[in-house]
């Protein structure tokens, strides 16, 4: 079946530190990949997307590669602030599917 | 402005008395889900809803129902609510198709005593 693995946290950073959150995917036909960020007392919120192999997504100074090869779509930020503090989730949607999968969520606090 | 609604944000109950947590929409968006979040197991979908009057059950359906009477509105019945029914309630709606994101409602806090 479809499913998403992320790294488990949490994650305890410094202030412009540099941010890896790892997910890795399983799916049957050409998923679409996403990462979701929940604020504390929030809904998900879309951080970003890519719809296709080697397709980068990005926002905020986020970005993630959608790589078919190793099945990843890993998260990186280059220097995190404290207002990065949230749960990140990693989720994909099989084409011609509307079933979304989400990883296990990854927290990351931020320390100024 | 685009948005998922949902009420109550927070609810506390006793075991077996009914309730109802409403969700509505304003893109007029075909697919609706719920999901329940639970610490370590990320969201779980409970039901969800290609159009009006077309629901089907997702990973976890037991103890809930829906219906889609409107396009616009997803409400889920609690017919009996357990304490392993105490959890974190998403609303979300999209276009149909893998290439659109989900849209999040801000959440129901349950709380069965």
């Amino acid at each position: 079946g479809n499913s998403v693995t992320q790294m488990e946290g949490p994650v305890t950073l410094s202030e412009e530190a540099f941010l890896t959150i790892n997910c890795t995917y399983t799916a049957t036909g050409y998923p679409s990949l996403f990462w979701y960020v929940q604020y504390p007392g929030e809904g998900l919120q879309l951080l970003l997307k890519a719809t296709k192999a080697d397709d980068k997504g990005s926002n905020k100074g986020f970005e993630a590669t959608y790589r078919k090869e190793t099945t990843s779509f890993h998260l990186e930020k280059g220097s995190v602030q404290v207002s990065d503090s949230a749960v990140y989730f990693c989720a994909l949607r099989v084409y011609n599917n509307n079933d979304m999968r989400f990883g296990a969520g990854t927290r990351l606090t931020v320390k100024p | 402005e685009a948005q998922v609604t949902q009420n109550p944000r927070y609810l506390i109950t006793v075991t077996g008395k009914k309730l109802t947590v409403t969700c509505s929409q304003n893109m007029n968006h075909e697919y609706m889900s719920w999901y329940r979040q639970d610490p370590g197991l990320g969201l779980r979908q409970i039901y969800y809803s290609m159009n009006v009057e077309v629901t089907d059950k997702g990973d976890v359906p037991e103890g809930y129902k829906v219906s889609r009477k409107e396009k616009r509105n997803f409400p889920l019945i609690l017919e009996s609510p357990s304490p392993n029914q105490t959890s974190l309630y998403f609303c979300a709606s999209s276009s149909p198709g893998s290439r659109h994101e989900q849209y999040f409602g801000p959440g129901t806090r349950l709380t069965v005593t």
